[in-house]
């Protein structure tokens, strides 16, 4: 079965300093996609990043990264020079069945500190 | 910028009552998922839709709910009878590829929250 773990129920971080949110699955499927969505408080999920499970070098977007270590099967977020517009509840996801179904995480959240 | 749209934002329902969420996909997407989030819990999945008929569903989805494309664009999720812990948000979803490959990124909607009373 498949399985998202995010292991931090809360995190803070100051601004314009680098958070990383944690992230491990578990999953028996040879391919899969990894995801990082985004909750605001206003309730939308929010695309930030995804990675292939065969994909050779980490995702990034702007600020995000995505730090994929296939052996251990991590997924960890990394968000640089934090704003506090980045405080919100963060969900990592994983995707691998035939239909593309995403299994979520419980989420982290992050509040972003002047 | 193409985005999924869900309507209403909003929906206060009595238990027993019929409810009709409606989305509308982003046009040239054909996978359709519809997800929910109780609050202050994770997303979880309830079905996905393709090709005019559900490819998979959760075991949330029982006999009250039902999903739909009635035409090219609407995609709708109906729980028949509602009960007190269908109050939640729905998401809906798409994503674009002419075939399924575990990856593609799905856009969700806002949402719509749901309370039954």
């Amino acid at each position: 079965a498949q399985k998202i773990t995010q292991t931090q129920p809360g995190m803070f971080v100051q601004e314009k300093e680098a958070v990383t949110l944690d992230c491990t699955y578990d999953t028996s499927d040879p391919s899969y996609g990894l995801f990082w969505y985004k909750q605001p408080s206003s309730g939308e999920m929010i695309f930030l990043i995804y990675q292939g499970s065969y994909d050779q070098q980490n995702a990034t977007e702007g600020r995000y990264s995505l730090n994929f270590q296939k052996a251990r099967k991590s997924a960890n977020l990394v968000i640089s020079a934090s704003q506090l517009g980045d405080s919100a509840m963060y969900f990592c996801a994983m995707s691998s069945s035939n239909t593309g179904k995403l299994i979520f995480g419980q989420g982290t959240t992050l509040q972003v500190k002047p | 910028e193409p985005e999924v749209t869900q309507t209403p934002s909003h929906q206060v329902t009595q238990m027993g009552q019929e409810v009709i969420l409606r989305c509308v996909p982003i046009s040239n997407h054909l996978y359709f998922y519809w997800y929910r989030q109780i609050l202050g819990q994770k997303v979880e999945f309830l079905v996905s839709f393709y090709n005019n008929e559900i490819s998979e569903k959760s075991e949330i989805f029982d006999d009250q709910f039902s999903v739909e494309r009635p035409d090219g664009s609407n995609f709708t999720l109906k729980i028949r009878s509602t009960k007190l812990e269908d109050s939640a948000m729905y998401f809906c979803a798409s994503k674009d590829r002419t075939r399924i490959r575990a990856g593609e990124t799905q856009y969700f909607g806002p949402g719509t929250r749901l309370l039954v009373l």
